[in-house]
């Protein structure tokens, strides 16, 4: 499977604990995009990587929430002291941004549940 | 504050009938408009996307229409089919960063066989 991959799919955490997930994206896309989709709205923006450069983070990325690309390839997103507002679908998604652009393809999310 | 807004929340349309799901924004920056389907327990797949220099764009049985002066846009689906059930999200972008999206709340499509 050539797709972007996320994993795990599903993670369910108690309050308080810290989580992190792992976006893969397709080999050769050098931009990474984070979202965030709870139930019944559409994904939101948290944060988006130029290759191994965050260059933009959204307000909805509280302290307690880091990404980290190391050398352009996959990505992780932390959650540090989880709360249940956090309850969410994470969604990573990567595109081509070049000489030739592409659209960004996602992955089928990780759901995280926090009790 | 959303910057895309979407109606209807959900639609019924009996197979072979038209379906049509409007969107607005306000951001005059916004370059990029594409239209995502969602089925449960996946990711957004693009489904077609327009530019703003063109008023209608047409792949298979997926129209968007776009309205660049009353800044809305709206996705058909002729021909509706069973298959097509699944929940759609319009997005737009801004020209700096186009798949950086902001996304409607969503419509939620039911088509009856």
């Amino acid at each position: 499977d050539t797709g972007v991959s996320q994993d795990p799919r599903h993670k369910i955490t108690k309050r308080g604990q810290n989580v992190t997930f792992r976006c893969d994206p397709i080999s050769e896309h050098n931009r990474l995009y984070w979202y965030r989709q709870t139930l019944g709205q559409g994904p939101e923006f948290l944060t988006y990587f130029q290759n191994e450069a965050q260059l933009e983070k959204s307000r909805l990325l509280s302290d307690r929430f880091s990404a980290e690309r190391p050398k352009g390839s996959f990505s992780t997103l932390e959650i540090q002291r989880t709360e249940q507002g956090d309850s969410a679908m994470y969604l990573c998604a990567s595109s081509l941004r070049g000489q030739i652009n592409t659209e960004a393809f996602f992955g089928q999310g990780t759901r995280l549940t926090v009790v | 504050q959303q910057q895309v807004k979407q109606s209807p929340q959900s639609l019924i349309v009996q197979k072979g009938g038209i379906s049509i799901i409007n969107c607005a924004y306000e951001n005059t920056a916004f370059d990029y408009f594409p239209w995502y389907q969602q089925f449960p327990g996946k990711g957004p797949a693009l489904l077609i996307a327009i530019r703003p220099d063109v008023s209608e764009k047409k792949e298979g049985r997926f129209t968007i229409s776009f309205n660049k002066s009353a800044k809305q846009f709206s996705l058909h689906i002729m021909d509706s089919q069973p298959g097509d059930s699944a929940t759609y999200f319009c997005a737009a972008s801004p020209s700096y960063n186009f798949n950086k999206f902001y996304f409607g709340s969503g419509t939620k499509l039911n088509v009856k066989p």
